[in-house]
């Protein structure tokens, strides 16, 4: 139980476009869901927290204009990158709150290559 | 400044060598420890949680361990398997109703068959 689904697992594209990243909480509700950045070989690095209905709340440096999280449902948080720049190439994962149990399951993550 | 550190970086063992992860931290308040185990390319998957000082837990060839500095992720005579990141996380009484997670470096276990 407790599973989120993120996609797409890789995305290429060209720079000054906008991508979209889906996680879907499959099998409960997910009032917070949380997104990390993690460059190769370094740990997760939250960058904002975003709970349903209302606002993101993001981290110091975090570009919030350049970072678009919605979290319109219980089921369904994104997280859009927008005009990408070689620079914002990385893994992004999200991760959801459970009560109880784990504590916390996180999404298989996205690669994100900006060309 | 809250800090979550883990060594080593990087560990390399035969398969069967036992050995120890270590997860230290300096925070004004834990709210709990997590250990989460991530492959190349994958999210973190979940491994222990551990609350207060002297609690153990174990599941198959690891047991973690938790003092009020520091926390031990012990792998018994590891497999080729056991090779992953792992990486320790703490939530903090100042996280308040956010509830998030502040994650060390990780250690890149390799076990040589």
């Amino acid at each position: 139980g407790a599973v989120v689904s993120q996609h797409p697992s890789r995305v290429i594209c060209k720079s000054g476009t906008s991508v979209k990243i889906e996680c879907r909480s499959l099998d409960f509700q997910a009032t917070t869901m949380f997104w990390y950045r993690q460059f190769p070989k370094k740990s997760l690095m939250l960058m904002a927290t975003s709970n349903e209905g209302s606002k993101a709340t993001y981290e110091q440096g975090v570009e919030k204009d350049k970072f678009l999280i919605n979290h319109a449902s219980l089921t369904l948080s994104t997280l859009t990158v927008t005009s990408a720049h070689p620079e914002d190439s990385s893994f992004y994962i999200c991760s959801a709150r459970i009560t109880g149990g784990n504590g916390y399951t996180f999404g298989s993550g996205t690669r994100l290559t900006v060309v | 400044e809250d800090q979550v550190t883990q060594s080593p970086e990087a560990l390399r063992l035969q398969e069967g060598e036992s050995s120890s992860l270590n997860c230290s931290y300096t925070v004004s308040g834990l709210r709990g420890l997590f250990w989460y185990r991530q492959d190349p390319g994958k999210g973190p998957e979940f491994l222990f949680t551990l609350y207060s000082a002297g609690e153990e837990k174990e599941k198959e060839r690891l047991k973690a361990t938790l003092t009020k500095k520091e926390s031990f992720l012990h792998i018994t005579a590891p497999k080729p398997e056991d090779s992953a990141t792992y990486l320790c996380a703490v939530r903090l009484i100042s996280s308040g109703s956010a509830r998030q997670l502040t994650f060390g470096s990780g250690t890149q276990l390799t076990v040589l068959p």
